[in-house]
């Protein structure tokens, strides 16, 4: 089956640093992927959506300038969390988009927690 | 608008006892897709079921089973002699027609107690 991966699993900052979280489809190749954030005890929430080659297209009320995502490459996608905050600790899920069949897979998520 | 409603926030049931997790949607798309999810405590989420919005015929899968009735816009997940290993969030979602998102219901923590 495909598989999507994320790295780090978890990660550890001081609040003021950045933080990268990558999203890789291992065996198959995205043009879109979805970066979700969840909170402790919440669902899901569409934080923007990853196109490869432009720009991405960001949820209301989820900064741009804060949350950098680069998709630079069909099986790659990466979320920078700049100058992190303990509002930022959350869970960060990613999903990628079969380019052929279409279908979503999901990362098995970053916990970042910010000191 | 898309919107998924799971009405039970938590269940709680003893081991050995048949649970149903509601799930409720909406959507103006003629095609989508529906999903259940479950995420134990470790957070990667576990993928249980994709249902085309074409195929109404419920689907058995050992213990799980599925109950899809588009004139109800309902999507139920039953689980049979459920187990410990069964505790988890459960999320019902949708994904609309297009390269769109999954849209996510609140999720229904089960606790099966032993």
């Amino acid at each position: 089956g495909a598989v999507v991966s994320q790295h780090p699993s978890w990660v550890i900052c001081k609040s003021g640093t950045s933080v990268k979280i990558e999203c890789r489809s291992l065996d198959f190749q995205a043009t879109t992927m979805f970066w979700y954030r969840q909170f402790p005890k919440q669902s899901l929430m569409l934080m923007a959506t990853s196109n490869e080659g432009s720009k991405a297209t960001y949820e209301q009320g989820v900064e741009k300038d804060k949350f950098l995502i680069n998709h630079a490459s069909l099986t790659l996608s990466t979320l920078t969390v700049t100058s992190a905050h303990p509002e930022d600790s959350s869970f960060y899920i990613c999903s990628a988009r079969d380019l052929d069949g279409g279908e979503q897979f999901f990362g098995p998520g970053t916990r970042l927690t910010v000191l | 608008a898309q919107k998924v409603t799971q009405a039970q926030t938590e269940i709680s049931v003893v081991e050995k006892e048949d649970v149903t997790l509601d799930c409720v949607y909406e959507t103006r798309d003629t095609t989508y897709y529906l999903f259940w999810y479950k995420q134990p405590p470790s957070g990667e989420l576990v993928f249980l079921i994709r249902r085309n919005s074409f195929d109404e015929q419920n689907e058995i899968s050992g213990r799980y089973s599925w109950n899809f009735q588009k004139s109800t816009s309902s999507f139920n997940f039953t689980i049979t002699a459920s187990q410990v290993v069964d505790s988890a969030v459960y999320f019902c979602a949708l994904e609309p027609s297009g390269n769109t998102p999954l849209v996510f219901g609140k999720g229904t923590r089960l606790s099966v107690i032993a």
